[in-house]
């Protein structure tokens, strides 16, 4: 149990242009969904808190313009890179905490996106 | 704001030998603490973690950690590594909510295992 896709698993696209990503918790309901960015050799870097039904709460430093966040239901929420730029290229990674066994967080596979 | 230390930035052991990662937190309430594994080009899984009770908490895959408060140390152990245990190992802890609060990393530990 307690499983969480992402998809698409990596993406190119050209600068200026828009990605989303999606996060799924495939057999359980999340309530909070995070989003993490992932440097090459690095640890995770927590982006912003995204609550069913509300407004993402976003970690200083990053743009909420620029990285929209929705979470529509309980079981997907979505990270839009808008105006995709070199420096985004990164690795995105969701984690999503169960409805009632809140405490833990469980990874998706992550998404490389490669800004060209 | 919490924050996680690392001290092991790469450690290359022998099958067989014991294991001990160390990690230590600073944050001034209750915390939960967690140990996640990233093997090669896969995903972070849940090691172990601690909400409460005994602080030698048990995993999978034959490691546990003990969670010494007075030392706000977290460490992860494993008597005998595997081959199959190279991997990136991450501590992380969230505070205390009751709820889903944020996780912070520290900024792990790359464990190479020979044979």
């Amino acid at each position: 149990g307690a499983v969480v896709s992402q998809h698409p698993s990596w993406v190119i696209c050209k600068s200026g242009t828009s990605v989303k990503i999606e996060c799924r918790s495939l057999d359980f309901q999340a309530t909070t969904m995070f989003w993490y960015r992932q440097f090459p050799k690095q640890s995770l870097m927590l982006m912003a808190t995204s609550n069913e039904g509300s407004k993402a709460t976003y970690e200083q430093g990053v743009e909420k313009d620029k990285f929209l966040i929705n979470h529509a239901s309980l079981t997907l929420s979505t990270l839009t890179v808008t105006s995709a730029h070199p420096e985004d290229s990164s690795f995105y990674i969701c984690s999503a905490s169960e409805q009632g066994l809140s405490e833990t967080q469980y990874f998706g596979p992550g998404t490389r996106l490669l800004v060209l | 704001a919490q924050s996680v230390s690392q001290h092991n930035h790469h450690v290359i052991l022998s099958e067989a030998a014991s294991l001990e990662l160390g990690c230590n937190y600073s944050y001034g309430g209750t915390v939960n603490l967690f140990w996640y594994v990233q093997y090669p080009g896969q995903h972070l899984q849940l090691l172990l973690k601690y909400f409460s009770g005994d602080p030698l908490v048990k995993g999978i895959k034959g490691f546990e950690a003990e969670f010494i408060k007075s030392k706000f140390s977290f460490n992860l152990r494993k008597p005998s590594v595997q081959w199959s245990d190279t991997a990136e190992y991450f501590c992380a802890v969230n505070p205390y909510t009751g709820t889903a609060s944020k996780l912070t990393f520290g900024t792990g530990t790359r464990l190479q295992v020979t044979l």
